[in-house]
């Protein structure tokens, strides 16, 4: 267990929707990365928050955004969905903003139908 | 474009021989690379790193190497156990951007 809790575990839904997921870092941890890993693909790079500003930012989609709150736990909101956003969505923590060691949930699988 | 490339989707080995997983990157400004493994339905959980300044870094049956001139990193697992059976991924730290960088993964199989 890495500490980092993800909520749902599964998602169905149609296309033309929008969904959200939740994510809770290690207690202490203050930078949350949002990842997602399509079929036979790695774990592409999505957004990365650091104690609740944009740190970074990789290969999101306009129709994508996330938020962390005070607490410091991060939501990623996609909308408009497409079939192509079937994926599993993985969100990360570190201590720091560039911390080497990130400990993953165990993702969010979405499906879009 | 890839910038970190596993080549070997998958991988068997006989138990208590070596593993040997490999990646090539292309970006030398890479400063970290990282090697995680993923267990069906779990997320990925690090494994082991190396700083680029470093060539080499071992912890217990596990040792990474890397290679700057070839842009090549290779993870060995000595012995290889039933239980290292898991989808190993390499990644690769972007410099001052904490985010990382990942390969498809190789799907290693440990054979009783």
């Amino acid at each position: 267990d890495s500490g980092v809790t993800q909520t749902p575990k599964h998602l169905i839904t149609a296309t033309g929707q929008r969904v959200t997921l939740r994510c809770s870092p290690r207690s202490g941890d203050l930078s949350v990365y949002w990842y997602q890993q399509s079929l036979d693909q790695g774990l592409q790079f999505l957004i990365q928050y650091y104690n609740g500003e944009e740190r970074a930012k990789g290969n999101i989609l306009e129709r994508f955004s996330a938020q962390q709150f005070p607490d410091l736990h991060s939501e990623l909101n996609l909308s408009s969905l497409e079939l192509g956003d079937s994926a599993l969505y993985f969100c990360a923590s570190s201590v720091a903003g560039t911390s080497y060691e990130q400990y993953f949930g165990p993702g969010t699988r979405l499906t879009v139908t | 474009d890839q910038q970190v490339k596993q080549n070997s989707p998958s991988l068997s080995v006989q138990e208590g021989r070596i593993s040997i997983l490999n990646c090539d990157y292309t970006n030398s400004m890479f400063d970290y690379f990282l090697w995680y493994k993923k267990y069906p339905a779990e997320g990925p959980t690090f494994l082991i790193s190396i700083s680029s300044i470093k060539d080499k870094n071992e912890d217990g049956r596990f040792t990474v190497f890397l290679n700057k001139s070839a842009k090549h990193l290779s993870l060995h697992i000595v012995p290889s156990q039933p239980g290292d059976s898991a989808v190993y991924f390499c990644a690769a730290r972007g410099g001052s951007q904490g985010n990382l960088i990942f390969g498809k993964g190789t799907k290693l199989s440990v054979k009783p």
